[in-house]
């Protein structure tokens, strides 16, 4: 299974919802990543987990709250979004210094 | 800092070869990648080299790397409309226990039918 997963493959939210994204991976990665992508831009890193715990965190604004339960799992938790935070997220994980898989990511709207 | 840099376009006829060039700055990258994405999709792994590498061949996909110039290439023979993406170049260093990986802005390619 060479596969990240991610729920839900479309958000849209109000400025007031709060909402969480999803990303699961069964391979046994001990890394995990947050990627926020604008249209026609390249991905931007928001956060990294290793080995479940918080290793990075790209002076991400704190309405962007993320949390890994465990090994598998990778939540992004969204609270008071502005419209400008309208993009898509990529998860991906890897094996401490192996190659990265992104998921399909989630196209997130925030009206 | 770590810069990535790849062209915006490409454009090619079906059956024809296409070549995606990249630079990068980083003398210490591990890992050099190529992604494809398509529209309104994630990023899909097309293949990556290690550093230490100078060419990897993968059915049409061909990766050539030039260390000393730090010039990275994809090269896709045979192209097809199927093709038709944007191809992110990545470098990427190993930190403690995970990967940093920097993105060129992506090259989009246009296949002609």
């Amino acid at each position: 299974d060479t596969e990240v997963t991610q729920t839900p493959k479309h958000l849209v939210m109000g400025m007031t919802n709060k909402k969480s994204l999803k990303c699961e991976q069964h391979m046994g990665h001990r890394a995990m990543y947050w990627y926020k992508q604008k249209a026609k831009k390249p991905p931007e890193l928001m956060f990294v987990y290793s080995y479940e715990k918080l290793s990075i965190n790209e002076s991400v604004p704190s309405r962007f709250s993320p949390e890994c339960p465990n090994s598998s799992l990778l939540n992004l938790h969204l609270h008071a979004l502005q419209p400008e935070d309208s993009a898509l997220y990529l998860c991906a994980s890897s094996q401490d210094s192996s190659e990265q898989f992104f998921g399909p990511g989630t196209r997130l709207t925030v009206l | 800092g770590e810069d990535v840099e790849q062209s915006l376009f490409l454009s090619v006829r079906e059956g024809d070869s296409s070549v995606i060039n990249c630079t990068y700055t980083d003398s210490s990258s591990t890992y050099l990648y190529w992604y494809k994405q398509e529209p309104g999709a994630g990023l899909q792994l097309l293949t990556y080299i290690f550093s230490n590498m100078d060419m990897k061949q993968d059915q049409r996909l061909t990766v050539l790397l030039n260390k000393k110039d730090k010039h990275l290439s994809l090269r896709i023979a045979d192209t097809q409309t199927g093709d038709s993406a944007i191809y992110f170049c990545a470098e990427s260093r190993n930190a403690r226990g995970y990967q940093k990986v920097t993105f060129g802005i992506g090259t989009k390619l246009q296949v002609i039918p």
